[in-house]
């Protein structure tokens, strides 16, 4: 089945510092990518996407490229700020699945210091 | 409204109550999924609707959970007989076209005693 592995948690890292948080998949079609993210009190929120092999999903900065021959997606940002902490969640949907439901990862949380 | 609301927030529940969860979904928005994320883990599916029919519910734990969504719009989950390993935070998502236009609710935080 559909699964999506990333690293644990927390991560703590001080203001300017590169950010990586690994995320691997499993899937039996043909997925989509996501990371969203989730401040404390509030929803989870997309952050980017990447629908097929090789392409890089970007925005705020946060850049993450959709690799099939490592099934990876991994997260990064060159310089991270205070308001990046957050808990981050890799995700896939399976084109194969009709009904476009998420398989999400555990979550990773991230602490900015300043 | 502008986002999926959900209400109540918080709810504390006693083992063996009732308890229902309310889903307003973004007016107009066909698709509506529930999420169950219980602490420290990531959001899992329960159930999909679109509009009113009740397509997926391969997720549900048990039959405790119920939900519908019977005019197409506002959605309920309902868990009966609740445990302790129900408490978690449940999400609600509605979207116009599949994964590109999900929009998740700040979900109802439920904690069984």
């Amino acid at each position: 089945g559909d699964s999506v592995t990333q690293m644990e948690g927390p991560v703590t890292l001080s203001e300017e510092a590169f950010l990586t948080i690994n995320c691997t998949y499993t899937a039996t079609g043909y997925p989509s990518l996501f990371w969203y993210v989730q401040y404390p009190g509030e929803g989870l929120q997309l952050l980017l996407k990447a629908t097929k092999a090789d392409d890089k999903g970007s925005n705020k900065g946060f850049e993450a490229t959709y690799r099939k021959e490592t099934t990876s997606f991994h997260l990064e940002k060159g310089s991270v700020q205070v308001s990046d902490s957050a808990v981050y969640f890799c995700a896939l949907s399976d084109r194969g699945d009709n009904f476009n439901k998420f398989y999400f990862g555990s979550g990773t949380k991230l602490n900015v210091k300043p | 409204g502008a986002g999926v609301s959900q209400s109540p927030r918080y709810k504390v529940a006693k083992r063996g109550q009732d308890v229902a969860l309310r889903c307003d979904p973004i007016s107009g928005h066909v698709s509506l999924f529930w999420y169950q994320q219980a602490l420290g883990q990531g959001p899992e599916f329960l159930t999909y609707f679109q509009n009113e029919a009740q397509l997926d519910k391969s997720g549900l734990p048990s039959d405790r959970f119920f939900a519908e969504r019977p005019e197409g719009s506002v959605s309920t989950l309902k868990i009966q007989r609740t445990q302790q390993e129900d408490s978690a935070v449940y999400l609600c998502a509605s979207s116009s076209q599949g994964v590109d236009g999900y929009t998740f609710g700040s979900g109802t935080r439920l904690t069984v005693v």
